[in-house]
């Protein structure tokens, strides 16, 4: 089963505007990450925010974490074409094994 | 950049056959992954290794599927009898530890088709 669930499930801009996606989760974490997936390929690790953390950047990544809501958000600005891909955010249990569950994905589409 | 390798990257094999994926984690790294991705749902945990020792196997089918990690280094999952449902992509995954803020390196993948 997956916890996180991704808002919107699509997602499609122009080159240059900034793109916001949302993740929402059902239990206590220890931290959230985002992940990207181009096309066909494995998923590369964008950016983890600790649940002591509300917000992080990453050159023109910024994620927020509300662990009262229990949900996250991503945003890209300036978006760009090499930008396309699906985005994942991934929870951790707070169990001992520490197992990671992806969730739904966002599909973004930067149009050029 | 030390990366994840996995082989082969594409199957197609049909049903009720054996197949068998092997994955090469990044030197060094104790945790290792294997995932399966539907299309167009995120990945979903089969396996997870710690060394040479299954951690959580919560997820694997057990009746067709089995993975190991013998001396804790590469590692291989296998289906028999493969079925129609089992199309997918298999992804591998390989951490420096388990702990809470570890991140998660990913191979290419390896997409099934079973025909």
């Amino acid at each position: 089963s997956q916890q996180g669930e991704e808002d919107p499930q699509a997602l499609s801009i122009q080159e240059g505007e900034n793109a916001t996606m949302n993740c929402s989760y059902k239990t206590s974490i220890n931290n959230l990450q985002w992940y990207r997936q181009n096309s066909g390929r494995g998923l590369v690790h964008l950016i983890l925010i600790r649940s002591n953390e509300r917000e992080k950047h990453s050159g023109r990544l910024r994620v927020t974490l509300d662990t009262s809501k229990k949900s996250s958000s991503l945003l890209i600005t300036a978006s760009r074409a090499a930008d396309t891909a699906s985005y994942f955010c991934a929870t951790d249990a707070t169990s001992g094994t520490y197992k990671y569950i992806f969730g739904t994905g966002t599909r973004l589409k930067v149009l050029a | 950049e030390a990366e994840v390798a996995q082989s082969p990257r594409y199957k197609i094999t049909e049903k009720s056959q054996a197949v068998a994926f092997w994955c090469d984690p990044i030197s060094g790294h104790a945790t290792l992954y294997w995932y399966r991705q539907i299309l167009g749902q995120g990945p979903e945990l089969l396996v997870q290794f710690q060394d040479e020792s299954v951690v959580d196997d919560s997820q694997l089918p057990k009746d067709r599927f089995s993975a190991e990690r013998l001396k804790g280094v590469d590692s291989t999952l296998k289906i028999q009898p493969a079925e129609l449902g089992d199309s997918a992509m298999y992804l591998c995954a390989s951490s420096l530890a388990m702990g809470a803020y570890e991140t998660q390196y990913f191979g290419p993948g390896t997409r099934l088709l079973v025909l």
